[in-house]
């Protein structure tokens, strides 16, 4: 069974960088028929997709975050990581990953999940 | 641009149903969506597909009480035989042009 697990610091001080990992376990990131994706949850808000990424390297981002985010792949280690540079105290979250499946009418859905990893970001 | 809306909140008695409701933008009528469970302190987890024929794929372990359907642009989760632990927020989330969409949420309160 495909397991995601998120891994980083929790706390972060502003204006510097936040770094998470993503490390899969159960199947191969590598597969060519996933994306694998970033989404963090604002204490009392909603899902806010980050971004994703392609075995390959090829990534998306949402475009409110895209000139401060880095979404990079470790296939040797099964894993992938992602970058927020110069994080104020929005960026405090709950970041989860998880895996994204291709299905029927061009969907691609997000399935399993990560527990989720809580960045607080303070001086 | 593709936008999802959901009511902030909806409730139910325990043993009785619920529909959620996720609306599609104007002109993005045919996408499918996913429905995502979120209970409290919790990751989130996968419940379903919905197509716009109305039909639904459910993922893995997922109990017959849950279930899809759709009309026009909008996209339903019923919830029936409701139990305690459905209280959660609710999801849905849909793909275009490889990017992600969410709505913003349901909070599901079971009386």
């Amino acid at each position: 069974q495909l397991q995601l697990q998120e891994s980083g610091p929790g706390l972060v001080k502003p204006s510097e960088p936040l770094s998470l990992t993503c490390t899969v376990s159960g199947g191969s990131i590598s597969i060519g028929t996933y994306y694998w994706g970033w989404i963090r949850q604002p204490p009392g808000k909603g899902l806010e997709w980050i971004g994703n990424i392609y075995y390959s390297g090829t990534t998306h981002y949402s475009l409110s975050l895209k000139s401060r985010v880095t979404i990079s792949v470790d296939t040797s280690k099964n894993q992938f990581s992602l970058k927020v540079n110069s994080v104020s105290a929005a960026d405090t979250a709950v970041y989860h990953c998880a895996r994204l499946r291709p299905g029927r009418d061009f969907l691609y859905w997000f399935d399993p999940w990560g527990q989720g990893t809580r960045v607080t970001v303070s001086s | 641009q593709l936008v999802l809306t959901q009511s902030p909140s909806a409730s139910a008695s325990l043993g009785g149903s619920v529909k959620i409701t996720c609306t599609l933008s104007s002109g993005h009528s045919n996408y499918a969506i996913a429905w995502h469970q979120q209970e409290a302190e919790k990751g989130p987890r996968y419940l379903m597909k919905v197509h716009s024929d109305g039909s639904h794929d459910k993922g893995d372990g997922i109990p017959d009480r849950f279930s899809g359907s759709s009309s026009g642009a909008e996209r339903y989760l019923t919830i029936s035989s409701l139990q305690s632990e459905d209280e959660a927020d609710y999801y849905c989330q849909t793909w275009v042009s490889a990017n992600v969409v969410f709505g913003g949420g349901t909070k599901l309160t079971v009386l």
